[in-house]
């Protein structure tokens, strides 16, 4: 079945350490999305790629890193400089082209301890 | 630039009611307009979609959106509402040209009472 994949479902990091959250798709999307959400804030969107090999960044892109060496994968870096990580995080692909939907991954709950 | 309002953060209503859940979105250019569900810790997919034609779309789950030009809304509604539609609910938008961001309101919690 194509889709989206998001690994780990829940991830614990200690201040001052960098994790990274898996992004896998299988549908073939040139486009790549990652969202982050907080309670009341809607999603938010800290960076995205249309392309193999570059990404833009969004509107909350401080503290966090991307890359997209292959079109199915597109990994978020949350950094030690990102100063309040705790949040839900999606990542989403779509096809290129306006007239078309995200497609969503199940996300991944990230917590700071 | 484009922005998203949901005018409600919250709704309850007992299950078989009638419910709509309002969005108004402001942009200086067209847009496409998409109403998303998400379940409690899972990620969005998608209910309806407004590209061209028909003001009125029909979506899953017998869920309905009316595109508004004039109001600049984009309103969703169900007739009659049962216990698992119990979810929150984003309105979102993306410019017909010049890049394909979607941007997001601040979503819906729509919570159906027994």
């Amino acid at each position: 079945d194509g889709g989206i994949t998001q690994s780990p479902k829940y991830l614990f990091r200690k201040e001052g350490q960098n994790v990274t959250l898996s992004c896998e798709q299988n549908l073939n999307h040139d486009a790549m999305y990652w969202y982050r959400q907080d309670p009341g804030q809607g999603l938010r969107l800290i960076y995205y790629s249309h392309i193999v090999n570059d990404f833009q960044k969004g509107d909350i892109a401080e503290g966090y890193s991307v890359s997209r060496e292959k079109k199915e994968s597109f990994p978020l870096t949350v950094t030690s400089a990102q100063k309040n990580p705790t949040a839900f995080y999606l990542c989403a692909s779509s096809r290129q082209g306006g007239d078309t939907e995200a497609f969503f991954g199940q996300g991944t709950r990230l917590t700071v301890v | 630039a484009q922005s998203v309002t949901q005018l409600d953060s919250q709704v309850p209503v007992f299950e078989e009611a009638p419910v709509e859940l309002r969005c108004n979105y402001s942009s200086s250019v067209s847009v496409y307009l998409f109403w998303y569900v998400q379940y409690p810790n899972q990620g969005l997919q998608l209910l309806l979609k407004y590209l061209s034609g028909s003001t009125l779309v029909k979506g899953i789950n017998g869920f309905e959106a009316e595109f508004n030009k004039s109001q600049t809304s984009f309103h969703l509604r169900k007739p009659s509402v049962h216990i698992s539609d119990t979810a929150e609910y984003f309105c979102a938008v993306m410019r017909r040209t010049g890049g394909f961001k979607t941007i997001f309101g601040a979503g819906t919690r729509l919570f159906v009472k027994a």
